[in-house]
């Protein structure tokens, strides 16, 4: 069965600091893997997906078929990423996609 | 472009009561979706549309109906709220593989 699991609940950095929020999947096919974000009082938006390999407001995610996971990187957090991140894995055709969320991780960024 | 709304934005019941969640979305999108949103559980699909006429489950459809009424509209219906049925409720819109979101309804029921 398809999951996707995020093992941390919530992580606290200081700004400037190195940010890895951890993210594993389990799923049977090929995946299809994104990171959504929710600011605070904002809504749910897609931050990136693995198959564009684009870097958003300094974000990275390498999918790892081998450990199956699909890390979001960045080298130096700032105050203004701090939010609430989702893992999410796309499960049938894309363009009727339903997607498996991660439980969440909240990342505080201090001064 | 409103994108995706919901109504209400709140709402409290009472066990038993009924209500229903409203969504519409003006992107001309064929894909809708509704999630609900717990603390440590992160989102779960309740139901899906992949176009006007066809509604499918998702993980946990139990306890709720959804109507597609056009292609703008969404809605999901609680026949009989029970207090695990408290939560942040989510309508979503997709073309392709993005999904777009709506702000969100708090449900309580007491």
């Amino acid at each position: 069965a398809q999951r996707v699991t995020q093992p941390e609940k919530l992580l606290s950095v200081f700004k400037g600091a190195p940010v890895e929020l951890k993210c594993n999947y389990s799923y049977s096919g090929s995946p299809e893997l994104f990171w959504y974000v929710q600011y605070s009082r904002q809504r749910l938006q897609l931050l990136l997906r693995h198959i564009s390999r684009e870097s958003i407001k300094g974000f990275t995610a390498d999918l790892n078929k081998g450990e199956t996971s699909f890390h979001l990187k960045k080298p130096f957090a700032q105050e203004e990423d701090s939010a609430m991140y989702y893992c999410a894995l796309i499960y049938g055709s894309s363009n009727t996609g339903k997607l498996i969320f991660g439980q969440g991780t909240t990342l505080q960024v201090k001064p | 472009n409103a994108g995706v709304t919901q109504t209400p934005k709140f709402q409290v019941l009472k066990t038993g009561q009924s209500m229903t969640l409203q969504c519409a979305q003006d992107m001309n999108h064929n894909s809708m979706y509704w999630y609900r949103q717990d603390p440590g559980m992160g989102l779960r699909l309740i139901y899906y549309s992949a176009s006007e006429g066809t509604t499918d489950k998702g993980e946990v459809p139990n306890g709720y109906n959804v109507s597609r009424l056009n292609k703008r509209e969404f809605s999901l219906r609680l026949e009989s709220a029970a207090p695990s049925q408290t939560s942040v409720y989510f309508c979503a819109s997709s073309e392709y593989y993005e999904q777009y979101f709506g702000p969100g309804t708090r449900l309580t029921v007491t």
